[in-house]
């Protein structure tokens, strides 16, 4: 079955250091996104790429940065993690929105970052 | 720019009728997806309209009002597996990126 997966589930770095968080679907959907989720926020969009060599900044774009180097893989790095980057992270994808395609997000399973 | 507005939370009994609200301003429109979340796990798809009208599907159905920036969700006979956030979210103009609300979260009680 086709599915989208993220690594780490739950990662705790330190304030300064790089990170990377893995997102990777088998559903061959040109379009990805990857949102946080903090409470009383819920899903913020940071970057969204509809194929490869595509991105694009989100709302919420600034210390986070994507890459897109195939279709199935779409990396969120953050450059220096920052306390105020602590939060749920959740990847998505979805097929290009059309006249049989309503665009659904098909979401991975989250990230939890703790940034101490 | 979008804005979506839907309640915080909302209490309901077992076995009842619940409706949960969603209003939204955006420059273009291209659909409303509503999601269900459970505690600690990623949202699922639920619904999705484009046109005026109901969308109904089993327990659940939606309905929207493109004049109004209007949707609801309706979950019909309640069941404790049906406490949950609930997320409206819209695409708008740029038709392959949703902007979401910060959800609902419903508390089903016995």
């Amino acid at each position: 079955d086709a599915e989208i997966t993220q690594s780490p589930r739950h990662k705790i770095t330190e304030t300064g250091r790089q990170v990377t968080l893995a997102c990777h679907q088998t559903w061959n959907h040109n379009n990805m996104f990857w949102y946080r989720q903090d409470l009383g926020h819920g899903l913020r969009l940071i970057h969204y790429s509809y194929g490869v060599q595509d991105t694009n900044k989100g709302e919420v774009s600034d210390g986070y940065s994507v890459s897109r180097s195939n279709t199935e893989d779409l990396p969120l790095t953050l450059e220096s993690a920052a306390s105020s980057q602590t939060s749920v992270y959740f990847c998505a994808s979805s097929e290009s929105w059309g006249p049989t395609n309503t665009g659904e997000l098909f979401f991975g399973e989250g990230s939890r970052l703790t940034v101490l | 720019g979008q804005n979506i507005d839907q309640p915080t939370e909302m209490t309901a009994t077992e076995g009842a009728i619940v409706q949960i609200n969603c209003t939204y301003q955006t420059s273009g429109f291209n659909g409303l997806f509503w999601y269900q979340q459970h505690a600690g796990e990623a949202p699922t798809f639920l619904s999705y309209n484009v046109l005026d009208g109901l969308e109904e599907k089993g327990r659940f159905s939606s309905f929207l009002s493109r004049s109004k920036g209007y949707s609801y969700l309706l979950l019909k006979e309640l069941q404790m597996k049906d406490s949950a956030s609930y997320l409206c979210a819209v695409t708008g103009t740029n038709a392959g990126k949703s902007t979401f609300g910060d959800g609902t979260t419903l508390t089903v009680k016995p």
